[in-house]
């Protein structure tokens, strides 16, 4: 299987701010790569898919970058409504995997 | 607009079986393969298989390839996974989530997810 490294596990900042999280795969998967905000009580939303490219409704503040094996989740100028969780996930090969997820936090 | 509506939690004794629903709305049933996931309390995300609701075909990761059983009511737009045989390591949210290519059989990224059911397994 495809083991999904994401990092940080744990991300604290300010709204406003920017931040970033890194999702590396242990084999190329090409730009074959999504990421998902997790709230409490909310399903499971998805915001980018094919490395880059915004699902529709997501906030342009959310940009996606990376192909091969080295990936980025970005979000500039935070907004309350962002703290969550968030993971990545491959859909390269069977079976998808995810990320162990990073959890945005208020600082 | 699509949604995807799950059965209440469960609580199941080790040994027994659940079976989760999950039902569609919102587009074509048959159009889209269901995808399961499993999530652990506190902890990532597993795929579990998927259903193609058109033909009844099915793939399965191996880890729960001899447990879950993954079905379909055409007639209702629900899909169904049955897992048997649970452990306390099964106690976990259950998901279904729709693949966000068009009948696809490939894997994919999952453009809508349902609440989750919360199975908890405890004698």
């Amino acid at each position: 299987d495809v083991q999904m490294t994401q990092s940080p596990s744990y991300l604290a900042a300010s709204p406003g701010e920017s931040v970033s999280i890194s999702c590396k795969a242990s084999k190329s998967i090409s730009n074959n790569l999504a990421w998902y905000q997790e709230k409490p009580g909310k399903a499971h939303k998805l915001l980018i898919h094919s490395g880059s490219t915004l699902q529709s409704k997501t906030p342009s503040r959310f940009s996606g970058s990376g192909s091969g094996t080295d990936f980025t989740l970005t979000i500039s100028s935070l907004e309350f409504e962002d703290f969550a969780v968030y993971y990545c996930q491959q859909y390269d090969e069977y079976p998808p995997t995810f990320g162990a997820g990073t959890k945005l936090e208020l600082k | 607009q699509v949604n995807l509506l799950q059965s209440g939690a469960a609580l199941v004794k080790p040994g027994a079986s659940v079976k989760v629903s999950c039902k569609v709305s919102g587009y074509t049933f048959t159009d889209y393969y269901i995808h399961w996931i499993k999530q652990g309390h506190g902890k990532s995300l597993e795929w579990i298989g998927n259903i193609n609701p058109y033909s009844d075909y099915t793939n399965y990761n191996e880890k729960f390839e001899n447990r879950a059983a993954l079905t379909v009511d055409k007639s209702t737009n629900t899909a169904f996974m049955d897992l048997s045989r649970l452990t306390s390591e099964d106690s976990a949210t259950y998901y279904c989530t729709r693949c966000g290519y068009y009948f696809s059989r490939f894997p994919c990224y999952f453009d809508y997810w349902g609440h989750g059911v919360m199975v908890t397994v405890s004698s």
